[in-house]
Order: C-alpha cells, then structure tokens, then sequence
C-alpha cells in the first residue's frame, strides 16, 4: 500500500546532541515533500519542504532535510539540538499535482536540557 | 496576521448525536482541506475544496460525515449519529492553491464521543 513512514516515533536526546528523522514514502511518480512541526500545544507548522531542484533543503530554526530519489527517502536533519526543539514532526508527501497530503505517524522528539 | 481559526477547540457529544465543526480558512485562501487526526496518529485526509467546490471527499469515512464551503470561504464538517471511533482531532488547513502552496493549518477542534 502506498504510505509515509517514519521510524523511531519517541526519541528523547540531549542538548547540542544531533538531531536524524527518517522518513520514506512509496509513492511513485511527482513527488512534493514537506516536513511539518508542531510544539506543544500549537497548531502545525510548515519546518520546510521540497518540491524540485536542489535535494538539499534548508528549512526555519536551522532544520535541513536532504530528498534522496533512488532511496524514496527525505530525512530531517539538525546538527545541534536546543530543548525548544521539543516537538512532535511530521513528514507529508502529495504526489502528481494532487492536492491532498499523506502524512506519516509523526516523531515525538523530547529534548533535555 | 489571522491564522486558520476553527471553533470549538474541543466538543464532548453523547453517541448518537449530531456535530458541527467550524473552520474560518486564511483570507483569499482558496484551497480549504479537513483531516482527521486519531491520537498517536499522523492526519488523515478526509476532504478538499476549491473555493466552494469539493473536488475531493475520497478521504470522508461514511456518509456520516458531510462537509459543505458555501460562498468560498467558512466551511462545516458535519458529523451525524456520531460513534465512539469518531472520537479524534479534526484539523482545518488552506492554501493559496496548488499542490506546491503549503497548507496552513488551525489548531483543530478535539471531539470526544461518550
């Protein structure tokens, strides 16, 4: 079945520690990849997204995500994590011009400080 | 400026009966999606409009559920003789238009069936 994954739903690490989210989809054809945040008790925000050209992405609060097509894959990354980073993250794909969203089970990431 | 409003932030109803879920889009946002959030659980899309038009309700679970946008702008999820596993966050988002415009969501309205 087509589907977003994400692995690893509860990961708790400490500050300035690294921060990898993976994420892979198995859709085929156009895909548009987006990385979503929600802190506690706010709403969803756009972190950062991909639609073409450069497969590195650079997103808000210093997050990057790098589309790998060969491996349907689109990881979160941050070098060096602060205790604001606590939030769960969200990795979202819509394929061939459909508006619509997958998303996947969400990362529940707790930082300590 | 104004973000994505929906009302209420949270509804209890009894097994049986009827809800309404509000949801304000940003100004000119054409584009207005409903998704459905179970707890531990990613959202779910559950329908799309463009303007006043549904092009989307592949996602809605059963002809229980219903939702309508009018004039182009405030929409209404309607949920009938509601059931336990209706029990979830449901999260209003719009964008501009086109599959490449992010969607901005609201906070969602939690919805507790007894």
């Amino acid at each position: 079945a087509q589907s977003v994954s994400q692995h690893n739903h509860h990961v708790i690490l400490s500050e300035a520690a690294s921060l990898e989210l993976g994420c892979n989809y198995s859709y085929g054809g156009t895909v548009n990849l987006f990385w979503y945040v929600q802190y506690p008790g706010q709403h969803l925000q756009l972190l950062l997204k991909y639609f073409s050209g450069d497969p590195l992405v650079k997103g808000i609060k210093g997050f990057e995500a790098e589309f790998i097509k060969s491996k349907f894959s689109f990881n979160l990354r941050k070098p060096s994590v602060q205790w604001s980073d606590t939030a769960e993250y969200f990795c979202a794909v819509n394929v061939n011009g459909n508006n619509r969203l997958a998303f996947g089970k969400g990362n529940q990431v707790v930082v300590i400080p | 400026g104004a973000g994505v409003s929906q009302s209420p932030r949270y509804k209890v109803a009894k097994r049986g009966q009827d809800v309404a879920l509000r949801c304000d889009p940003i100004s000119g946002h054409v584009s207005l999606f409903w998704y459905q959030q179970a707890l531990g659980q990613g959202p779910e899309f559950l329908t799309y409009f463009q303007n006043e038009a549904q092009l989307d309700k592949s996602g809605l679970p059963s002809d229980r559920f219903f939702a309508e946008r009018p004039e182009g702008s405030v929409s209404t999820l309607k949920i009938q003789r509601t059931q336990q596993e209706d029990s979830a966050v449901y999260l209003c988002a719009s964008s501009l238009g086109g599959y490449n415009q992010p969607q901005h969501f609201g906070d969602g309205t939690r919805l507790s069936i007894l």
